[in-house]
């Protein structure tokens, strides 16, 4: 089946603790994007990648961190979460360039107390 | 800079013709996308246009006017199950692979 898996789904983590929330496709897509949802904000682009070992940022990469080291496994790496990084996060692929149709992972709440 | 205008709420009644309507501001054109997103879940295509006109798809159909920079997605014969945000997003910026997403339109359908 074709998909892409974020874990965790949902993580409560302390300030300053890093974390990784991985994402991986199994449909060979080359571009892959990073979104965090916020109420009244809606979807904004964190990173996204075009190919393997090309990446750039989106509108809010401030605290983030990526890598495309394979086609499949795009991680998103949070190396101190603040309280204001708390979200619904999503990892999304899609063939090309980015502008043919993106699927979705299912999501990850994270929660910076 | 990339804007995307879209309504924040809209509410319609079953069996009802709903339009949810898009302006967008971008710099570069690649297409652009209608998605429907429930309650806690992630988002799922519904449509792309990248030329002028209308793209019909069962009960839904997305219009696009490049010169305008309009769009609009209309569901017919609305059902309980339509009730979702709906995201209008661009594919524009320097690369034209950069996805720029509107706040999204919360629909609420009433019995």
């Amino acid at each position: 089946e074709a998909q892409v898996t974020q874990n965790p789904r949902y993580l409560i983590t302390v300030t300053g603790k890093k974390l990784t929330v991985t994402c991986s496709q199994n449909m060979n897509h080359e571009y892959m994007s990073w979104y965090r949802q916020d109420p009244g904000l809606g979807l904004r682009q964190i990173y996204y990648s075009m190919n393997v070992e090309v990446t750039d940022k989106g509108d809010v990469p401030e605290g983030y961190k990526v890598s495309r080291k394979e086609k499949r496994n795009f991680p998103l790496i949070l190396e101190s979460p603040s309280p204001n990084q708390t979200s619904l996060y999503f990892c999304a692929s899609s063939h090309g360039q980015g502008n043919t149709e993106a699927f979705f992972g299912q999501g990850t709440r994270l929660t910076v107390v | 800079g990339q804007n995307i205008d879209q309504p924040t709420e809209m509410t319609a009644t079953e069996g009802a013709i709903v339009q949810i309507n898009c302006t967008y501001q971008t710099s570069g054109f690649n297409g652009l996308f209608w998605y429907q997103q429930h309650a806690g879940e992630a988002p799922t295509f519904l449509s792309y246009n990248v030329l002028d006109g209308l793209e019909e798809k069962g009960r839904f159909s997305s219009f696009l006017s490049r010169s305008k920079g309009y769009s609009y997605l209309l569901l017919k014969e609305l059902q309980m199950k339509d009730s979702a945000s709906y995201l209008c997003a661009v594919a524009g910026g320097s690369t034209l692979g950069r996805l720029y997403f509107g706040r999204g339109t919360q629909l609420t359908v009433w019995p």
